[in-house]
């Protein structure tokens, strides 16, 4: 099984909201990743866990707060974010070894902030 | 410095054509280059990955070209077909050191938005 599931599929929120992404995946991975997307763009990377551990974080703003309470979940934490913040948010996994481990991408949250 | 710069940024080609996309790197410290395919509301998957020791590598109709002297690989498609239509990503992933683990830190270029026409 090479699945990464996300929920929710579609989020519209408002700016003073407080919401959660949820991804999930059973491949024993250990890297677990979150990006941004924006239309027409390439995925930009915003946060890497490693061993349930924050690797990266791609300064991104502190109104996104990851989580990674499990080796098979991971969490973004939405709260007080703006207009400009509507993207397509992925989620990804992949074993932790060499650079050439193959990321296996979930089919994202499409978020709407108002 | 990072950077995967990608062309074309669109391509239309005939049902049974051939399709190119060409990606050129600067940093010769990557050593590994693998193509993604993203649909439409999906999540990019890997298609087709090579390493700078092979000049080409084909998968069924997928195969990549890579010029390591001139800093590029392409990505050609034969025999296109209408459910090849899809966004096409390069990438090259860097090493990179967090929390004494290794992982790949995926560069992307801009994406290349492929129609095949029946």
């Amino acid at each position: 099984d090479t699945e990464v599931t996300q929920t929710p599929k579609h989020l519209v929120m408002g700016m003073t909201n407080k919401k959660s992404l949820k991804c999930e995946q059973h491949m024993g991975h250990r890297a677990m990743y979150w990006y941004k997307q924006k239309a027409k763009k390439p995925p930009e990377l915003m946060f890497v866990y490693s061993y349930e551990k924050l690797s990266i974080n791609e300064s991104v703003p502190s109104r996104f707060s990851p989580e990674c309470p499990n080796s098979s979940l991971l969490n973004l934490h939405l709260h007080a974010l703006q207009p400009e913040d509507s993207a397509l948010y992925l989620c990804a996994s992949s074993q932790v070894g060499t650079a050439k481990e193959t990321q296996y991408f979930g089919p994202g949250t499409r978020l709407l902030v108002l | 410095q990072q950077q995967v710069k990608q062309s074309p940024q669109s391509l239309i080609v005939q049902k049974g054509g051939i399709s190119i996309i060409n990606c050129a790197y600067e940093n010769t410290a990557f050593d590994y280059f693998p193509w993604y395919q993203q649909f439409p509301g999906k999540g990019p998957a890997l298609l087709i990955a090579i390493r700078p020791d092979v000049s080409e590598k084909k998968e069924g109709r997928f195969t990549i070209s890579f010029n390591k002297s001139a800093k590029q690989f392409s990505l050609h498609i034969m025999d296109s077909q209408p459910g090849d239509s899809a966004t096409y990503f390069c990438a090259a992933p860097r090493a990179s050191l967090g929390g004494g683990t290794s992982y790949g830190k995926l560069t992307f270029g801009q994406g290349t938005i492929l129609t095949v026409h029946p």
